[in-house]
């Protein structure tokens, strides 16, 4: 089984950074995905990362420590639009495209 | 491309009727699922399927049924509704592919009364 924690909430302001945290418990690790999903939406993918280190597109970027069971998601230059709840998902097996998915994080951006 | 497509959107069923939630994908992607997502909860997976003729259980299966006799439809179907099933339902697809994503659909919004 897997053990996905994130935080529930977290709040920023416009034009700052915010680091979301992942950890995770697995019986084995083949991915990890971050999702965005806007209130009343789909998710949406951000990123994805299975080596170790950190992956950059854009504004965001995630990073991954698989020894650690840790990888965080970083936005910078928030803007409003950006508030929205984060997802991390865990593909746990090669060849096993099944997600298990955290309950994931709202981010809120105050002017 | 339409991407993936659900119907209907919005629905309220009475304790114990049955119903059909449509799930349909135009990227000739061979893997389908079925996800649930309660309030300030994250996604749970109910059926997926790797491909025409063959589904398998997820985490929270029961009270469900899928088939997949094409590449394109895997509709869920509800057998006698209770409350508990009130929650937001999602289809996703995505290609026989490691790195590739979990493409969404729109999701359909069932309530049970």
């Amino acid at each position: 089984g897997q053990n996905i924690d994130q935080p529930t909430e977290m709040t920023a302001t416009e034009g700052a950074i915010v680091q979301i945290n992942c950890t995770y418990q697995t019986s084995g690790f083949n991915g990890l995905f971050w999702y965005q999903q806007h209130a009343g939406e789909a998710p949406t993918f951000l990123s994805y990362n299975v080596l170790d280190g950190l992956e950059e597109k854009g504004r965001f970027s995630s990073f991954l420590s698989r020894s650690k069971g840790y990888s965080y998601l970083l936005l910078k230059e928030l803007q409003m639009k950006d508030s929205a709840s984060y997802l991390c998902a865990v593909r746990d097996q090669l060849g096993d495209y099944k997600l298990s998915f955290g309950a994931g994080t709202t981010v809120t951006v105050r002017a | 491309n339409a991407g993936v497509t659900q119907t209907p959107k919005f629905r309220i069923l009475k304790i114990g009727q049955s119903m059909t939630l449509q799930c349909a994908q135009d990227m000739n992607h061979n893997y389908m699922y079925w996800y649930r997502q309660d309030p300030g909860m994250g996604l749970k997976l109910i059926y997926y399927s790797v491909g025409a003729g063959i589904t398998d259980k997820g985490e929270v299966p029961n009270g469900y049924n899928v088939s997949r006799s094409t590449t394109e439809d895997f509709p869920l179907r509800l057998e006698l509704a209770a409350p508990s099933q009130t929650s937001v339902y999602f289809c996703a697809s995505s290609p026989a592919s490691g790195t590739d994503t979990q493409y969404f659909g729109p999701g359909t919004r069932l309530t049970v009364l």
